[in-house]
């Protein structure tokens, strides 16, 4: 039972490159969410999905897009990426009101 | 969702109980208190949560106050592995919307030997 799976674990993008930041879960949860965490500071909401087919914005939206692609998968886009961007991106699955899993994250560096 | 306060930082020498307070006064009737620690470059870890009763389970005991406007997290033993930060969060029942945690800054614990 793996629970979270994020990939890649390390990434370096130039400024203005594309990438798609891989999450899956292997415990039939319906909630997915993806977060950032720039140093020294707590975990930000980027975006969500409360099941298969729907996602909303969360606190820092801007510069990302996320697709749902089955029960199993989440992925975030960065389109345009910013040096702004560079963070530690973690991925997080749950179940109605149980708690949260959250896998080992991404760290991402935009120069 | 309601707010929560936490000390910016603790310490804790290692074997003895921890306990880390947190303040949310303006916790509504249907939001839960959830605690998660994140330990370093880790992601966070679920630890505990309840609604109004006192519960325990193997990592720790969480108290809530009568009034619900204060609870404390406790470690009865802390280690050297417990050091983290510490997150109090309130949240109503339910996933996606309703369920969405929102992090502050936490409390962090260093225990040392």
């Amino acid at each position: 039972n793996a629970g979270v799976t994020q990939t890649p674990k390390f990434q370096v993008l130039k400024t203005g490159q594309s990438m798609t930041l891989q999450c899956a879960q292997d415990m039939n949860h319906n909630s997915m969410y993806w977060y950032r965490q720039d140093p020294g500071m707590g975990l930000r909401l980027i975006y969500y999905s409360a099941s298969e087919g729907t996602t909303d914005k969360g606190e820092v939206p801007n510069g990302y897009n996320v697709s749902r692609l089955n029960k199993r998968e989440f992925s975030l886009r960065l389109e345009s990426a910013a040096p702004s961007q560079t963070s530690v991106y973690f991925c997080a699955s749950s179940r109605d009101n149980y708690g949260y899993t959250f896998g080992s994250g991404t760290r991402l560096t935009v120069v | 969702d309601a707010k929560t306060t936490q000390p910016p930082s603790m310490d804790c020498a290692e074997g003895r109980a921890a306990n880390l307070p947190c303040n949310h006064s303006t916790i509504s009737g249907n939001e839960y208190v959830y605690w998660y620690r994140q330990i370093h470059s880790q992601g966070p870890q679920y630890i505990i949560h309840g609604l109004k009763n006192n519960e325990t389970n193997e990592m720790a005991s969480l108290i809530i106050t009568e009034d619900r406007k204060s609870s404390t997290l406790i470690l009865p033993h802390a280690t050297l592995r417990d050091t983290a930060v510490y997150y109090c969060i309130v949240r109503p029942l339910g996933s996606g919307n309703t369920g969405k945690l929102i992090f502050g800054q936490g409390t962090t614990l260093q225990v040392k030997p």
